[in-house]
C-alpha cells in the first residue's frame, strides 16, 4: 500500500490496552471536530465527530473528549486491536460558515500483538 | 451503494503534461472536494464546490482547475503537470448545510499521481 505520512508521530500500544491520541487545534473559532482513520493505500474513514457544545462523545469502543479551554481534542480507543492499526487524523471545522475541514498532521497508531 | 469512486487509481505523467482525474459519488451529495496528502502533512484542500455548476478555492488551488458539471461529478484538472504535484489524490463529498451530519465528509480511496 501507499506509505501516509513517513515522519508521523507513532503511538504503539499492546493489544488489548486503551489507546489515547491526542490534538491540538489553533482556532478557538472551531464548531466542530472530527476523527479519521486512514489504513494504507485507503482514503480516510470517519471515526467519532463533536460539537463545540459537548465535552465528551461516546462511540462503539472510541471516545472523543474536547477541552475547549486548551484547545485540545482526544480519541480514546478501548481494548485496543490489531485491526485499529493505522493513522488518524484530527479535523477541525472553523466555524465561518465554509464547510471546508482544516486536518491535522495524523498520529500513526501501532499495535503490538 | 459505491459511495465516492476515484479514476485512476495511478498514474505517472511526465512534466507538461496534462491529465483529468474524475471523482464520483451516488449518494446525492452537494458537497464535493479534491485533497492532496504528501508525506509527513495532512490533507490539504485543492478546491471545492458547493453544487452543481458551482466551484471555489481551497487552501492550495494554484496549478488546479474543477468543474462540476453534473452533481454526482467532479473533475479535477492538471493542465501542466510538474513535480511538485506529485501527491495522492482523494475526492470526498458531504451533505448540503441544513442537515445534521453537514460537515461529516466522506472519501474515496485515493489516485497516487507521479510526475517525472
Amino acid at each position: 500500500g501507499e506509505s501516509v505520512g513517513l515522519h508521523l508521530p507513532t503511538l504503539s500500544v499492546q493489544e488489548g490496552d486503551n489507546s489515547i491520541i491526542n490534538c491540538a487545534y489553533s482556532n478557538s473559532a472551531s464548531d466542530y471536530f472530527i476523527w479519521y482513520k486512514q489504513e494504507s493505500g485507503k482514503g480516510p474513514q470517519f471515526i467519532i465527530d463533536i460539537r463545540s457544545n459537548m465535552d465528551k462523545r461516546q462511540g462503539q469502543r472510541v471516545t472523543v473528549l474536547l477541552n475547549k479551554t486548551v484547545k485540545h481534542l482526544s480519541l480514546q480507543i478501548a481494548a485496543t486491536q490489531p485491526g485499529d492499526s493505522a493513522v488518524y487524523f484530527c479535523a477541525e471545522n472553523r466555524g465561518d460558515s465554509s464547510y471546508k475541514l482544516i486536518f491535522g498532521s495524523g498520529t500513526r497508531l501501532l499495535v503490538r500483538p | 451503494n459505491a459511495g465516492v469512486t476515484q479514476t485512476p487509481k495511478f498514474r505517472v505523467l511526465k512534466t507538461g503534461q496534462s491529465m483529468t482525474l474524475l471523482c464520483a459519488q451516488d449518494m446525492n451529495h452537494e458537497y464535493m472536494y479534491w485533497y492532496r496528502q504528501d508525506p509527513g502533512m495532512g490533507l490539504r484542500l485543492i478546491h471545492y464546490s458547493v453544487g452543481e455548476g458551482t466551484t471555489a478555492k481551497g487552501e492550495v488551488p494554484d496549478g488546479y482547475n474543477v468543474s462540476r458539471l453534473k452533481k454526482q461529478n467532479f473533475l479535477l484538472g492538471l493542465e501542466s503537470a510538474a513535480p511538485s504535484q506529485t501527491s495522492v489524490y482523494f475526492c470526498a463529498s458531504s451533505y448540503g448545510l441544513g442537515t445534521a451530519t453537514y460537515n461529516e465528509q466522506f472519501f474515496g480511496p485515493g489516485t497516487r499521481l507521479t510526475v517525472l
